[in-house]
């Protein structure tokens, strides 16, 4: 069955502290991959996406994540965590075969200490 | 740049009472789509719609939800006879293909009472 994982409910860094948040999917086909973020009381807003070439993807507001096949994951990690980033993340596999359509892991939330 | 605009951003009703939750996709884009999230859950999939027809449904979306294209510009999301689990934030989304990223909305948080 197609599914995603995220691990890790809750997280809490140190601001300055580096950060990773791990994702695994179960997908037949190759899949494409996404991070998103939502902030309380906001929408989802994207911060990056793997659909294929370089395993290493740069997204907005310093993150970046990596695709790595025979894991079958996608982990977003940061260098240096702000306050600003305190928020939920979510990761998200696009369906490649049949209609299109994202499957969301469970989110983990991110809580960040000055 | 472009978005996804959704109203209400919060609706309170009672149980038994239809809603009609609206979505403003982004002009050029032909994909769109319907999720929710309850409270502490995770975000999951309702419906997809394109060229007029629903592509997909799963099985949340049941004889009690629909989904309508008005116009060139309104994407909604109806609820018929809401009951108490319908609770949650709706997401709409819309993408300019398939297999390309999905733009969000802010979310309709419904609440039922």
């Amino acid at each position: 069955a197609q599914s995603v994982t995220q691990p890790d409910i809750h997280i809490t860094v140190s601001e300055g502290a580096s950060l990773e948040l791990r994702c695994n999917y179960s997908y037949g086909a190759t899949p494409y991959l996404f991070w998103y973020v939502q902030s309380p009381g906001q929408g989802l807003q994207l911060l990056l996406k793997y659909f294929s070439g370089d395993t290493l993807v740069q997204g907005i507001k310093g993150f970046e994540a990596e695709f790595k096949r025979s894991q079958s994951s996608f982990n977003l990690r940061k260098p240096s965590v702000h306050w600003s980033d305190a928020a939920e993340y979510f990761c998200a596999v696009g369906t490649t075969s049949g209609t299109y359509k994202y499957i969301f892991g469970t989110g983990t939330r991110l809580k960040v200490l000055a | 740049e472009p978005e996804v605009t959704q109203t209400p951003s919060h609706q309170v009703t009672q149980m038994g009472q239809e809603v009609i939750l609206r979505c403003v996709p982004i002009s050029n884009h032909l994909y769109f789509y319907w999720y929710r999230q309850i409270l502490g859950q995770k975000v999951e999939f309702l419906v997809s719609f394109y060229n007029n027809e629903i592509s997909e449904k799963s099985e949340i979306f049941d004889d009690q939800f629909s989904v309508e294209r008005p116009d060139g510009s309104n994407f909604t999301l109806k609820i018929r006879s809401t009951k108490l689990e319908d609770s949650a934030m709706y997401f709409c989304a819309s993408t300019i293909q398939l297999n390309t990223e999905a733009f969000f909305g802010q979310g309709t948080r419904l609440t039922v009472v």
